[in-house]
């Protein structure tokens, strides 16, 4: 069974500065990965998808990906108030599963 | 295009009553996984349909059903809820394969009394 790690955080950054989530997975052979950001109350919204090692930017978005360390990553720059959600990162299982980890709670203060 | 839609949003039940929720996928999505989201254990997944057929199922007892049509709309069944049902139910939709990205609707939100 894959496992997917996240700190829950809360993880508290100053408005402008960047902010930096973490996820670890279990399955080496796991090809792409996934960032879902959810707002309190809401249901998970799709930031980035990544399937290659290293960066893949969109906008202040950015998701680094290590298969070797099995690690995925999210760097938000800039960070605005209106960031401050949950942040979900998503392994894909067979048959249509998607195996979430815990979320890291973001807070972005002004 | 349109979005992933779920009715109802919200539903009020008690113990022992059985429910109902629906999905429509986004156009062309062929995909169409539920999953159960509560504070205490996160996102679970509850089974995926695909083209119809049950593809995959997580770990729920079988009061937890579901069923595909064939325009893709599915529906899943909870009888003889139980306090612990109490969560954010969320399906998603995913392409012709199923193993691309998968877009959640909104959820409908349970509470069993």
């Amino acid at each position: 069974q894959k496992e997917v790690e996240q700190n829950s955080g809360p993880l508290s950054v100053p408005e402008g500065a960047i902010a930096s989530l973490n996820c670890t997975y279990s399955d080496r052979v796991s090809q792409s990965f996934f960032w879902y950001r959810q707002y309190s109350g809401k249901s998970p919204e799709l930031i980035m998808s990544i399937y290659s090692n290293g960066d893949k930017e969109d906008g202040r978005f950015t998701a680094q990906l290590n298969k070797a360390s099995q690690y995925v990553s999210l760097l938000i720059r800039d960070s605005q108030p209106s960031d401050s959600a949950t942040y979900l990162c998503a392994v894909p299982n067979q048959g249509g599963k998607l195996i979430f980890g815990q979320g890291t709670e973001l807070s972005v203060k002004p | 295009k349109a979005g992933v839609t779920q009715t109802p949003r919200y539903l009020i039940k008690t113990r022992g009553q059985q429910v109902t929720l629906s999905c429509s996928p986004i156009s062309g999505h062929r995909s169409v996984s539920w999953y159960q989201q509560t504070p205490g254990q996160g996102l679970q997944f509850l089974f995926e349909y695909f083209s119809e057929t049950q593809r995959n199922k997580g770990n729920f007892p079988g009061r937890f059903s579901g069923r595909q049509f064939s325009n893709s709309r599915s529906e899943m069944n909870v009888s003889t809820l139980e306090l612990g049902d109490s969560a954010l139910y969320l399906c998603a939709s995913s392409g012709w394969t199923g193993e691309e990205t998968q877009y959640f609707g909104p959820g409908t939100r349970l509470l069993v009394l």
